[in-house]
């Protein structure tokens, strides 16, 4: 089955700065990797996502990038800003289009002032 | 907001117990997805309905289940409570765009703490 890590663990920078985590997935059928979001006593928000036929998307300050090849994508956030700060997880899903996510175990991003 | 909701949002019982977690998708949703989150397993997929089918199990516990209504809301039933059940509980919601591909929304959670 579809196995995905998330690095690094924990990511500080300074506010204005950019930020990039990175994951890697096992399962080369997997098609579809959402970034989501979670705020101290909240769910997952789903912040952008990508499907496996793109190899990027943008939205305003936030990028993913994907390479089939070498099975990682990234998430990166520019212009950091401390609301960005939370825990960020990233997901993989197997083939087809739908079913259950495999998550990653977080990166907890500080965003300091 | 999401637009799933969760009920309670804090539930804290004893060893032994049993507890119901409540569900409602967002509306026009059909399939609800149930994980839990906790610290050492991060965010695990427990089970997945479809318009009131059982669609797909994960690492769900013999002693959980889990049924949808015709309503759609779902309810997730852990019994026999133990110690490292402790978590929070996410159900998440999906919809379909126009090539038929599929998104996820999670609702609030509901802590779960057993003493």
């Amino acid at each position: 089955g579809e196995n995905v890590e998330q690095h690094p663990s924990t990511l500080s920078v300074q506010e204005g700065d950019s930020a990039v985590i990175k994951c890697t997935y096992s399962d080369s059928a997997s098609n579809y990797f959402p970034w989501y979001k979670q705020e101290l006593g909240k769910g997952p928000q789903l912040i952008i996502d990508i499907r496996s036929n793109v190899g990027e998307k943008k939205d305003q300050r936030i990028a993913v990038t994907l390479n089939k090849t070498a099975k990682h994508f990234s998430l990166h956030i520019t212009e950091t800003q401390p609301e960005d700060s939370a825990v960020y997880f990233c997901a993989g899903r197997g083939g087809g289009s739908q079913g259950n996510l495999i998550f990653g175990k977080g990166t907890k991003l500080s965003v300091k002032p | 907001d999401s637009g799933v909701t969760q009920t309670p949002k804090h539930l804290i019982t004893a060893t032994g117990q049993r507890v119901t977690l409540r569900c409602s998708p967002r509306s026009g949703d059909l399939s609800v997805y149930w994980y839990q989150q906790s610290l050492d397993q991060g965010l695990q997929f427990l089970i997945q309905y479809y318009n009131g089918e059982e669609r797909a199990k994960g690492n769900i516990l013999e002693r959980f289940s889990a049924q949808q209504f015709p309503d759609l809301h779902s309810e997730l039933n852990l019994s026999s409570l133990e110690l490292g059940d402790s978590a929070l509980y996410f159900c998440a919601s999906s919809a379909w765009d126009r090539m038929y591909q599929e998104t996820q929304y999670f609702g609030p959670g509901t802590r779960l703490l057993v003493l």
